[in-house]
Formats: C-alpha cells, sequence, structure tokens
C-alpha cells in the first residue's frame, strides 16, 4: 500500500507571496492532519480534516488555512508569507481520527523556505 | 492543550537497552499514550502506543505507570538505526496529538 504522500518536495518561496501544499493520505485513510516543523519550536498542530470537515485547529494565525476534498486529499495554504513561515510541513494520515487508539502515518514532508 | 516532558536527549550504547522517559502531567483518563520517533530527514514513524497496560509490539515495549501519569518507551537493544528523535504523546477524542519537544537519542557503537 502506499504511504502518504505529500507535494512538491522542496519550495522557496518570497515574502508576501502565498502557497499551496498537497498531500495524499494512504488509501481508504479517512482523517488527515497537518504539521509545522521548526527547530525552535518542535512539532506543532496546524489542523485536522476529516470527511471535509475540520474537526480541530492549532494556535496558528487565520493565514494558515486548509481543506480536504471527497477522495480525502487534502491542500494546506499559507497566504501573506512569512520569514517565521519557513519550515518542514508533515501531513498524517490515520483511518479515523488524529488521537485515541489509531495510529498516524505521515508523509516526508514539504520544506517551505521563505527568503 | 496536553502537555508531554521528555529530556533532551540521551545516550546509549549499541546493543544495550534503553529506557526512554515521558511525563504526562495533564493526562485524561480516556488519553491513549503513544509514542513516535523521527529518523533524520524523515517524518516521524509509529512505535507503540497504549492505555493502561504494557505494550509489546517487534519494535519496543512500552510501560505505562500505574497512575498513568508517566510512561517508558523500551528498547531492548538498541542498534545504530535507533538513533532519532523519539517523541511521547498522548491523544483522546480532540482529534488531536499533541508533540513535545522529544528525545534525541544518540546510540554509540
Amino acid at each position: 500500500k502506499a504511504g502518504v504522500t505529500q507535494t512538491p518536495r522542496y519550495l522557496i518561496k518570497t515574502r508576501g507571496q502565498q502557497v499551496t501544499l498537497s498531500c495524499s493520505p494512504i488509501s481508504g485513510h479517512r482523517s488527515v492532519s497537518w504539521y509545522q516543523q521548526t527547530p525552535g519550536q518542535g512539532l506543532q498542530f496546524l489542523f485536522e480534516y476529516f470527511s471535509e470537515t475540520q474537526r480541530n485547529k492549532g494556535n496558528f494565525p487565520g493565514r494558515f488555512s486548509g481543506r480536504q476534498f471527497s477522495n480525502s486529499r487534502s491542500e494546506m495554504n499559507v497566504s501573506t508569507l512569512e520569514l517565521g513561515d519557513s519550515a518542514l510541513y508533515l501531513c498524517a494520515s490515520s483511518l479515523w481520527t488524529a488521537s485515541s487508539t489509531d495510529t498516524q502515518y505521515f508523509g516526508p514532508g514539504t520544506r517551505l523556505t521563505v527568503l | 492543550d496536553a502537555k508531554t516532558t521528555q529530556p533532551n536527549s540521551m545516550e546509549s550504547n549499541e546493543e544495550e537497552p534503553v529506557h526512554l522517559p515521558c511525563n504526562h502531567s495533564t493526562i485524561s483518563g480516556t488519553d491513549y499514550i503513544h509514542w513516535y520517533r523521527q529518523l533524520p530527514s524523515q517524518g516521524p514513524e509509529y512505535v507503540i502506543h497504549g492505555l493502561t497496560s504494557n505494550v509489546n509490539n517487534r519494535m519496543a515495549s512500552l510501560a505505562i505507570a500505574e497512575d498513568r501519569k508517566s510512561s517508558t518507551l523500551i528498547l531492548h537493544r538498541a542498534t545504530l538505526r535507533d538513533a532519532a528523535v523519539y517523541y511521547c504523546t498522548q491523544g483522546g477524542s480532540n482529534y488531536k496529538l499533541t508533540f513535545g519537544k522529544g528525545t534525541l537519542l544518540t546510540v554509540n557503537p
């Protein structure tokens, strides 16, 4: 079974631009979570989607948004990029939920650099 | 937010057991305890999880304290491939796992 895929793997943008990252979960998985990983803050939860509905959101500004499609694929968007948005963005999928008994499977991440 | 506390780093020798501790100060009765690890240049990968009882799988063992305020991930014989950042986390019905800073495990040959 194919794992979680994320595209693109690397991205360079300039301040003020916007970016869209894509995540394809494992086939059959309906929950998709997004995380931001930086050396200073570690792994921080952005949001979780299930059946096209956002069920939880982390403490990030409104510039960060996401959505999930009917085939469970998910995208996240960051508008008006700031230098501090440079990070590894990780997507994870699970069968039903990002917590409790389910196991999350992570993708390799998208490395975003903001200049 | 749920909070876990781990040592920043630990060191072990190859083929020796490693005990990685975690404190779960805010864990609720229905939260599961999960452990993930992240190898260099990769996304995190699942290691093990449990609720109240000790758990074993092919990768590791998980020991959970009776009051569930602490857990210990046990690698029975560390190998060089086990060098990674290990995260403990806890999750219940709120659809999120909150990760701490993790423990950087160094394995010496």
